[in-house]
């Protein structure tokens, strides 16, 4: 089956940095991507995808791009906030049959003042 | 509008006690699905049901694990004879369609 597997943290950056979280997956044809993102104390939420291949992704300034040619993911963003201190997870869905999503482990970002 | 809801948000078992885990999905909402996360890990699938129909259980970890959905809408999560291996993060996540699934804040089960 498919699996995912992104960079390892933790991730510690001051503000405005740049931030690469790094995302591979393995699968059979051709799945959707998604970035879902966990801020402290609260629920997993979606913070971009694509469904298909060359796509881009993008929300409140992060950016990902589905390569196929590298069964890649990346998840990117110019200039990090404190506010975007959170747990990240790359996340696949398997193309046909169960709508489930097969997850990474997470990596978890710092962003100091 | 309200978002997916689960209870308890935390529940402690003794080893062999049998639990309950409940999900009230958004409204409207086809799909529902559960999985376990545990500490420092990513989430893993457990279940998937269409309205009431369970479509996919490949996940479910052991015979000990079962879930239902009889009206399509609620759904619940039984564990029974709970294990210290159990101890995770329970979430349930619903959606419309394919592409977003809407996450509730988990339920936390400790077994003693």
């Amino acid at each position: 089956g498919d699996s995912v597997t992104q960079m390892e943290g933790p991730v510690t950056l001051s503000e405005e940095a740049f931030l690469t979280i790094n995302c591979t997956y393995t699968a059979t044809g051709y799945p959707s991507l998604f970035w879902y993102v966990q801020y402290p104390g609260e629920g997993l939420q979606l913070l971009l995808k694509a469904t298909k291949a060359d796509d881009k992704g993008s929300n409140k300034g992060f950016e990902a791009t589905y390569r196929k040619e590298t069964t890649s993911f990346h998840l990117e963003k110019g200039s990090v906030q404190v506010s975007d201190s959170a747990v990240y997870f790359c996340a696949d869905r398997p193309q046909g049959g169960s709508e489930k999503l097969v997850f990474g482990k997470g990596t978890k970002l710092t962003v100091n003042p | 509008g309200a978002g997916v809801s689960q209870s308890p948000r935390y529940k402690v078992a003794k080893r062999g006690q049998d639990v309950a885990l409940r999900c009230d999905p958004i409204s409207g909402h086809v799909s529902l699905f559960w999985y376990q996360q545990a500490l420092g890990q990513g989430p893993e699938f457990l279940t998937y049901f269409q309205n009431e129909a369970q479509l996919d259980k490949s996940g479910l970890p052991s015979d000990r694990f079962f879930a239902e959905r009889p009206e399509g809408s609620v759904s619940t999560l039984k564990i029974q004879r709970t294990q210290q291996e159990d101890s995770a993060v329970y979430l349930c996540a619903s959606s419309m369609d394919r592409d977003e699934q809407y996450f509730g804040p988990g339920t936390r089960l400790t077994v003693t």
